[in-house]
């Protein structure tokens, strides 16, 4: 079993939709949850972060980490072309590496 | 604009050239890594810097030798090169709170390196 579960898609919605990203993973010591967006031949930009359970909202994304259930989500509302990007679920154990574990990365398009 | 620089965007090598990628940022931050990319892939680490010192080496070749040369730079040093590392080749930095690398780490655009 892979340490970062994520459906690589691609997935592809209407603008204006809601979509929800996910991820599972194994390792019970992750305390840091990040969400990374990628465009097309650029380097990862963070999204967003979360520590240890709970929601987090920004604008029109929302994140949420359940530890009991190892999952991870990524909301975003409203969804617009610019959002079209592939999304990589990032979660990190405390240590002083800051080593993290990508998902494989969803690849998300919001057609006009 | 990214916080991270990184040079050349673009690299072309024979399997037999030395060459370098150089990373900089100035943000203070006291991690700096390298991660290596391939198409429709997930970023994958291959080295890890905390304080100028060498941290985590991911098994990664000989082939490849990283260099901190102090808190802002960082160079992945090329030779020997084969076909298959041709990738983007990923630098981030983050910072080290109180002993504690959160994870938040911020990366340049990447060179993308062609080996021939």
């Amino acid at each position: 079993q892979k340490e970062v579960e994520q459906d690589p898609g691609p997935l592809s919605v209407p603008e204006g939709a809601i979509v929800s990203l996910n991820c599972t993973y194994s390792n019970s010591a992750f305390q840091y949850f990040m969400w990374y967006r990628q465009y097309s031949r650029k380097g990862p930009e963070l999204l967003m972060y979360t520590y240890s359970s709970g929601n987090k909202e920004d604008g029109r994304f929302t994140a949420q980490v359940d530890k009991s259930s190892k999952y991870i989500s990524l909301f975003i509302r409203d969804s617009q072309p610019s959002d079209s990007a592939t999304y990589l679920c990032a979660p990190a154990g405390g240590t002083s590496y800051g080593k993290l574990t990508f998902g494989q990365g969803t690849i998300l398009t919001v057609h006009p | 604009d990214t916080e991270v620089t990184q040079t050349p965007k673009h690299l072309v090598m024979g399997m037999t050239n030395k060459k370098s990628l150089k990373c900089e940022q100035h943000m203070g931050h006291r991690a700096m890594y390298w991660y290596k990319q391939k198409a429709k892939k997930p970023p994958e680490l291959m080295f890890v810097y905390s304080y100028e010192k060498l941290s985590i080496n991911e098994s990664v070749p000989s082939r490849f030798s990283p260099e901190c040369p102090n808190s802002s730079l960082l160079n992945l040093h090329l030779h020997a090169l084969q076909p298959e590392d041709s990738a983007l080749y990923l630098c981030a930095s983050s910072q080290i709170l109180r002993g504690t690398n959160t994870g938040e780490l911020f990366f340049g655009e990447g060179s993308r390196l062609t080996v021939l």
